[in-house]
């Protein structure tokens, strides 16, 4: 069965570039949200969106923005980067047909911030 | 806001043995949903189980079932005949459509699992 999809799988920056991490959904899904997971910590919400609007917001830096696209693929963009920042970020998916309680994740882009 | 607590950091059990891990959380909402997520080494978040909080009975997926007691905010894990492959961080997480569709974890519980 296909799964999310995520691009990179590792980056590497350094203080102060930008990045942009792709997320790409299950075929069919319709709902992306994204979470940070920094060293030892349990994953944080940080955006969501539904239909390419955004739908909730959650600890979001104002440095970063993200957006869904027609196709339903969504792109966070991280810019004047931390060495804070350094994470693992998931992207995950759901069915409308099914809820939002069903959210299948991806294997997550690990960012280092150096 | 909602808050999620796992208060055993780490587990271990005994190959082919029975393990249950704690959850515990803090609502004021009657409809919400619950879940493990389990995070083996390779960090891919991949969901063991869910339930319902309208519903009484409790979920089972194969060998993990769950206690869910809603007056207490108790939803604890319970992992029969454990495998070597289970051996992972579990987390227990919180979704109430009311305030947003986003999920809400728990610290999580690394499980060691010994052969």
């Amino acid at each position: 069965a296909a799964g999310v999809i995520q691009s990179p799988r590792h980056l590497i920056k350094e203080k102060r570039e930008t990045a942009t991490l792709k997320c790409y959904p299950i075929p069919r899904h319709d709902t992306v949200y994204w979470y940070q997971q920094g060293p030892g910590q349990d994953p944080q919400f940080l955006i969501s969106f539904y239909e390419k609007m955004q739908s909730d917001k959650g600890s979001i830096p104002d440095r970063f923005s993200a957006q869904q696209f027609s196709d339903y693929h969504s792109e966070l963009n991280m810019s004047s980067l931390e060495l804070g920042d350094s994470a693992l970020y998931f992207c995950a998916s759901s069915p409308q047909d099914r809820g939002p309680y069903e959210q299948y994740f991806g294997p997550g882009t690990r960012l280092t911030v150096t | 806001a909602q808050t999620v607590t796992q208060s055993q950091p780490e587990m271990s059990v005994q190959e082919a043995e029975t393990v249950t891990l704690s959850c515990t959380y803090d609502t004021s909402e009657s409809d919400y949903y619950l879940f493990w997520y389990k995070q083996p080494p390779s960090r891919q978040m991949i969901l063991v189980i869910r339930q319902e909080a309208y519903k009484q009975q409790n979920a089972t997926e194969n060998r993990f079932s769950v206690n869910f007691q809603k007056a207490a905010k108790s939803f604890s894990l319970k992992i029969s005949d454990s495998q070597l492959g289970d051996a992972a961080m579990y987390f227990c997480a919180y979704m109430n459509n009311n305030a947003g569709n986003m999920l809400t974890f728990g610290g999580g519980t690394r499980l060691m699992v010994k052969p």
